[in-house]
């Protein structure tokens, strides 16, 4: 079955530092990916998925992710992080069912 | 985004008496999720719908029931709440099949005692 593994529960970067959130997934298919953020006492929301167009794909929120086939990685970065960007992250990988898997999360600080 | 209500958003309940979980879209969207969310597991799939009366087993479903007789309303039923069912349960919708977007509703916190 898919899976996903975030590296790093928690990962804290001070204001206008470059954010990098680890993605790591197993599909026996080309898989779909995404990347969905959790503000407190809320449900999830889309950042961005790939679904295997552009390598590269652009999020909302100044977020991008790049598809590695190679070395199976979808890894979220910003080049300078905010601190409305502190929230909980997650992977999440589809291999175009309707079991879609999540990582556990990251949680990401971000110091003034 | 889809407009998904869910109820109630709190609850606190004891062991051994049945709870109904209740979520409901305005978007006519034809796939349901239940998931639950637990810290260090993120988010694990209950069950889920592809259209009415049409209901699987996700990846946690020993202990829940689900229910869906309308396109808008989508039931998790725990017949017998225990302690290891604490957690915060989220229902999320799908407009097709496969890799359309997910969207989530704003969560039920569940106590068991």
């Amino acid at each position: 079955a898919q899976s996903v593994t975030q590296l790093g529960s928690h990962v804290s970067v001070s204001e206008g530092a470059l954010v990098l959130l680890r993605c790591n997934y197993s599909s026996s298919v080309p898989p779909y990916l995404f990347w969905y953020v959790q503000y407190p006492n809320q449900g999830l929301q889309l950042l961005l998925k790939y679904t295997s167009a552009a390598t590269l794909v652009k999020g909302i929120n100044g977020f991008e992710a790049e598809f590695k086939k190679s070395e199976t990685s979808f890894h979220l970065t910003k080049p300078s992080a905010h601190m409305s960007d502190a929230a909980e992250y997650f992977c999440a990988v589809n291999d175009n069912n309707n079991d879609m898997r999540f990582g556990a999360g990251t949680r990401l600080t971000v110091k003034p | 985004d889809a407009g998904i209500t869910q109820s109630p958003r709190h609850k606190v309940t004891e062991t051994g008496t049945p709870v109904t979980l209740r979520c409901h879209q305005t978007e006519n969207h034809r796939y349901m999720y239940w998931y639950r969310q637990d810290p260090g597991h993120g988010l694990r799939l209950i069950h889920y719908s592809y259209g009415v009366k049409d209901t699987d087993k996700g990846e946690v479903s020993d202990g829940y029931s689900v229910s869906r007789s309308k396109t808008e309303d989508f039931l998790l039923t725990l017949e017998s709440a225990t302690s290891s069912q604490t957690s915060v349960y989220f229902c999320a919708t799908q407009r097709g099949a496969g890799t359309d977007t997910q969207y989530f509703g704003p969560g039920t916190r569940l106590t068991v005692l």
